[in-house]
C-alpha cells in the first residue's frame, strides 16, 4: 500500500482567508481524491484529481472554492478560498491502487475557521 | 452507484466477534464490497473487500450472501481498540471513486 503525508495536520484560520493543503505520496498514482469530514459527519467526495488534466468537482462543489493542483503523479494540493466557519471540517486525500487493492488515506487536516 | 445500508450503532462485548450487517440491494455484478474503519476521525483504514467469495484475511472475514445484496463484516475477537465507526462501501461505477455511507459505530465494552 501507499503511505500518504498530509500537511498540515491542523490549522487555525481566520474567515475570509485560504488554505492550502499538501498531500505527498511515496509511490506513483494515477488518480488521487479529496473528502470532506464535517464534524460528526461521514466522508464526502470532494473532487477527484488527474495529473495533467483538470479536477472532476462532485456536486455542490465547485474549482473556485476548492482549486485543486496536481503538478505529478506524487503530489497534490487542495486549496480552501475564501473560508467561512462553515467551511471547518477534516479534509483527506485518497489514493487508489487498483481495483484489487484498496484505497489509502492520509491522515487528514484538521481546519477551524474562526 | 449502488447505495449501503448499515446500523448507526451497535455494541459488543470485548472479546466476542463481532457482525457488522450492511444492505446493498442494488449493487452491479462487477461491483466489489470494501469495509473500512475510521478511529476517532484519523484516516479511514482498509480492512477488507470481496467480490461473491467469502474472504479472511488477519483482521477480519467478509460473509457475502450468495445474491449479493448484503454483507457481514465479521470480527472475531473484539477488543477495544476495535471500537471505531465501520463504512461498507460498494465501488462506483467508474471504478475510481469511493462514496461513503453513514457507517456503523462500533462500541466495544469490556
Amino acid at each position: 500500500s501507499a503511505v500518504i503525508s498530509q500537511k498540515p495536520s491542523r490549522d487555525i484560520c481566520q474567515r475570509g482567508t485560504s488554505l492550502t493543503i499538501q498531500c505527498q505520496v511515496d509511490s506513483q498514482v494515477t488518480m488521487m481524491f479529496w473528502y470532506r469530514q464535517q464534524p460528526g459527519q461521514s466522508l464526502t467526495l470532494i473532487a477527484t484529481a488527474n495529473q495533467g488534466s483538470e479536477a472532476t468537482y462532485e456536486s455542490g462543489f465547485v474549482i473556485d472554492k476548492f482549486p485543486i493542483s496536481r503538478p505529478n503523479l506524487t503530489f497534490s494540493t487542495l486549496t480552501v478560498s475564501n473560508m467561512s466557519p462553515e467551511d471547518s471540517s477534516i479534509y483527506l486525500c485518497s489514493v487508489a491502487l487498483g481495483q484489487n487493492y484498496g484505497y489509502t488515506f492520509g491522515s487528514g487536516t484538521r481546519l477551524t475557521v474562526v | 452507484d449502488a447505495k449501503t445500508t448499515q446500523p448507526p450503532s451497535m455494541d459488543c462485548a470485548e472479546g466476542r466477534a463481532a457482525n457488522l450487517p450492511c444492505n446493498h440491494s442494488t449493487i452491479s455484478g462487477n461491483e466489489y464490497v470494501y469495509w473500512y474503519r475510521q478511529i476517532h476521525s484519523q484516516g479511514p483504514q482498509y480492512i477488507i473487500h470481496g467480490l461473491k467469495n467469502n474472504e479472511t484475511n488477519e483482521m477480519a472475514s467478509l460473509i457475502i450472501t450468495e445474491d449479493r445484496k448484503s454483507s457481514t463484516l465479521i470480527l472475531p475477537h473484539a477488543t477495544l481498540r476495535d471500537t471505531a465507526v465501520y463504512y461498507c462501501i460498494v465501488q462506483g461505477r467508474d471504478f475510481n471513486k469511493f462514496y461513503f455511507g453513514s457507517g456503523t459505530k462500533l462500541n466495544v465494552k469490556p
